[in-house]
């Protein structure tokens, strides 16, 4: 079974500072990793997405994420947010390969709060 | 080329009363599936299918039916509607979920039980 953790339930940041979310996962088989955001009364989008090849993995809107398999963490992260970077934020595993399970397992989120 | 809808948007029922969720993509996604969003909670998997003709069960499954009978088409049923099934459903589709783990995700739909 996997399973994933977002550390934090809110995270308040002054616009231009910098900031992470974290998220740790547990699985017994490789996994994929993923950041989805959803802003206030929308479904969810894709921001970045671990498959292999690089840990780091560059995303849309200025955020980044690193693959850290032996800290099984996949933070995601951006050097200086902006007001209308708020919203909620998810972190995703889903098993890789001939092991994929057909499922996508989501942590409990993230609100990012950007204040001017 | 509309992506993920999901109709309605907003519904209110009474205790008891039945229902269906819709969705559907005009990608051509083999992989389509449920989704409830609780404060807290994140998103947990209802149901799933990876093809017409094919579901399976999620994280909480139970008080809902799934069926697939077109790639199109993934219609979501509460049968007896209660309070606890209250919350926002999203259906998502892939084209390549078993390679991938991407999902595209419809809009969502806000569920009232009374």
């Amino acid at each position: 079974a996997q399973s994933v953790t977002q550390l934090d339930s809110q995270v308040p940041v002054f616009e231009e500072a910098p900031v992470e979310l974290r998220c740790n996962y547990s699985s017994s088989v490789s996994v994929y990793l993923f950041w989805y955001v959803q802003y206030p009364n929308q479904g969810l989008q894709l921001l970045l997405k671990y498959l292999s090849g690089s840990t780091l993995v560059k995303g849309i809107n200025g955020f980044e994420a690193e693959f850290n398999k032996s800290q099984t963490s996949f933070h995601l992260r951006k050097p200086s947010v902006h007001i209308s970077d708020t919203a909620e934020y998810f972190c995703a595993v889903s098993s890789r390969g001939t092991g994929n399970t057909g499922k996508l397992i989501f942590g409990q989120g993230t609100t990012l709060q950007v204040k001017p | 080329n509309a992506g993920v809808t999901q109709t309605p948007k907003f519904q209110v029922l009474k205790t008891g009363q039945s229902m269906t969720l819709q969705c559907a993509q005009d990608m051509n996604h083999e992989y389509m599936s449920w989704y409830r969003q609780d404060p807290g909670m994140g998103l947990r998997l209802i149901h799933y299918s990876v093809g017409a003709g094919i579901t399976d069960q999620g994280e909480v499954p139970n008080g809902y039916n799934v069926s697939r009978s077109t790639t199109e088409d993934f219609p979501l049923r509460l049968l007896s509607a209660a309070p606890s099934q209250t919350s926002v459903y999203f259906c998502a589709s892939s084209y390549s979920f078993l390679n991938t783990g991407e999902l595209f995700f419809g809009e969502g739909s806000r569920l009232t039980v009374l």
